[in-house]
């Protein structure tokens, strides 16, 4: 077990909606991290959260956006959703030094009908 | 921007025998983390062993351990007596050490595309 846990494991909705992803990173760790695996484009990083602060976007759309909260868990919210959003999203979460790993939550696989 | 290559989609060994897992890697900064990751059918990714580029020798965890050669920029693993449960998918990564001195920098990690192994017993 990672301490990183990602809610909910399984996701299935219709093209066209909304839908809300949530990671409660470790215990302490300041940094959290969404990434997007597929099997054409691999683990894409999305967006960096650092105690609530956004620190850095990577290949993310502009119909997804995400936030970090006070109590540093984080919400990743994908709306409009097409067929290609179908995908496992990955958190991870890491501490303030850089040499600190990453660790990851167990991802949310969604499927878009 | 700094980019993985994993030229091996798949690889395939025997139980009990060695295989190497190639990935190289470009960046222009000096100092960095390199790490190999395993996501076995369960999904969860594990980490297996990290690299830091400021130090010569390679790293060792195990079965598992790295040639990390700095000029050529490659980062290949090399797993041991392979066993069944290493069966996953193998994931290269990089991890900038100085990204605070870039606009915009981040410590995430960029990862390659991935190495399927297959152990067959």
């Amino acid at each position: 077990d990672s301490g990183v846990t990602q809610t909910p494991k399984h996701l299935i909705t219709a093209t066209g909606q909304r839908v809300t992803l949530r990671c409660s990173p470790r215990s302490g760790d300041l940094s959290v991290y969404w990434y997007q695996q597929s099997l054409d484009q691999g683990l894409q990083f999305l967006i960096q959260y650092y105690n609530g602060e956004e620190r850095a976007k990577g290949n993310i759309l502009e119909r997804f956006s995400a936030q970090q909260f006070p109590d540093l868990h984080s919400e990743l919210n994908l709306s409009s959703l097409e067929l290609g959003d179908s995908a496992l999203y990955f958190c991870a979460s890491s501490r303030v030094a850089t040499n600190e790993k990453l660790f990851f939550g167990s991802g949310t696989q969604l499927s878009v009908l | 921007a700094q980019t993985v290559t994993q030229s091996q989609p798949e690889m395939s060994v025997q139980e009990a025998e060695t295989v190497t897992l190639s990935c190289t890697y470009d960046t222009s900064e000096s100092d960095y983390y390199l790490f190999w990751y395993k996501q076995p059918p369960s999904r969860q990714m594990i980490l297996v062993i990290r690299q830091e580029a400021y130090k010569q020798q390679n790293a060792t965890e195990n079965r598992f351990s790295v040639n990390f050669q700095k000029a050529a920029k490659s980062f290949s693993l090399k797993i041991s007596d392979s066993q069944l449960g290493d069966a996953a998918m193998y994931f290269c990564a990089y991890r900038s050490a100085t990204w605070f001195l870039t606009q915009g920098g981040s410590e995430k990690l960029v990862f390659g595309k991935g190495t399927k192994l297959t152990v067959n017993p």
